[in-house]
């Protein structure tokens, strides 16, 4: 398996624009997460999803931040518009259930607004 | 919800010697505990972990250990090896029919050669 696949690696752009982050869960995983880190706050939860379905939205900072997985292998956070302290990076996770608990952060996009 | 406090934020030992993370929960449903190691600019990685049926948990240098009733857990490295430089995670959760997972603020080991 190749493990969370997250895109881009890296984002720099301009405040007021647009961002999309997407991220491919461990094929079977029936949860999916994602997490923002900063060095003053840690490891955030923003959202998740269980079976698609988003079951906890309560970390989402503000309306800017939005979050769709339209199926089961798929998912984006967006940001619109950005802003300089948005600057974070982004972690997408995975996790099973039964056997399958751990949970899988891929890569991470590390995004930078100017 | 769930809050995990972790302590301390920053250790550094000297090669060789054991290095001890301690973390607390306030959930008592939380019934899942999983220890990430962070090196940097790489993804956390799960090192251990370990469910609330169990008290202790060993993997060659590394061990985990719960308790349910004081509501906390920790991690014990030992002969600790430069490598062993990163920072750490505990977390929590719920593993039912939903569960998210929460996590400390991070401990950023260091082991002197």
């Amino acid at each position: 398996d190749a493990g969370v696949i997250q895109s881009p690696r890296h984002e720099v752009t301009e405040m007021g624009q647009e961002v999309t982050l997407r991220c491919k869960p461990i094929s079977g995983h029936d949860y999916l997460f994602w997490y923002r880190q900063t060095m003053m706050r840690g490891l955030e939860l923003l959202i998740y999803f269980n079976n698609n379905v988003p079951i906890d939205d309560s970390g989402m900072p503000e309306d800017r931040f939005s979050a769709k997985m339209p199926n089961a292998s798929f998912s984006t956070l967006k940001i619109q518009p950005s802003e300089p302290r948005d600057s974070a990076v982004y972690f997408c996770a995975s996790r099973g259930t039964g056997r399958r608990i751990g949970y899988t952060f891929g890569s991470g996009t590390r995004l930078t607004v100017v | 919800g769930e809050n995990v406090e972790q302590h301390p934020s920053t250790l550094s030992v000297q090669e060789g010697d054991s290095a001890v993370i301690k973390c607390t929960y306030s959930d008592s449903a939380s019934n899942y505990f999983p220890w990430y190691k962070q090196e940097l600019g790489k993804r956390p990685q799960l090192i251990i972990d370990i469910r609330s049926n169990v008290g202790e948990k060993k993997d060659q240098r590394i061990a985990v250990t719960l308790n349910k009733t004081a509501k906390h857990f920790s991690l014990h490295i030992t002969e600790t090896q430069p490598e062993d430089s990163a920072v750490y995670f505990c977390a929590a959760s719920f593993i039912g029919s939903q569960g998210n997972l929460i996590f400390g603020k991070g401990t950023k080991l260091s082991v002197k050669p």
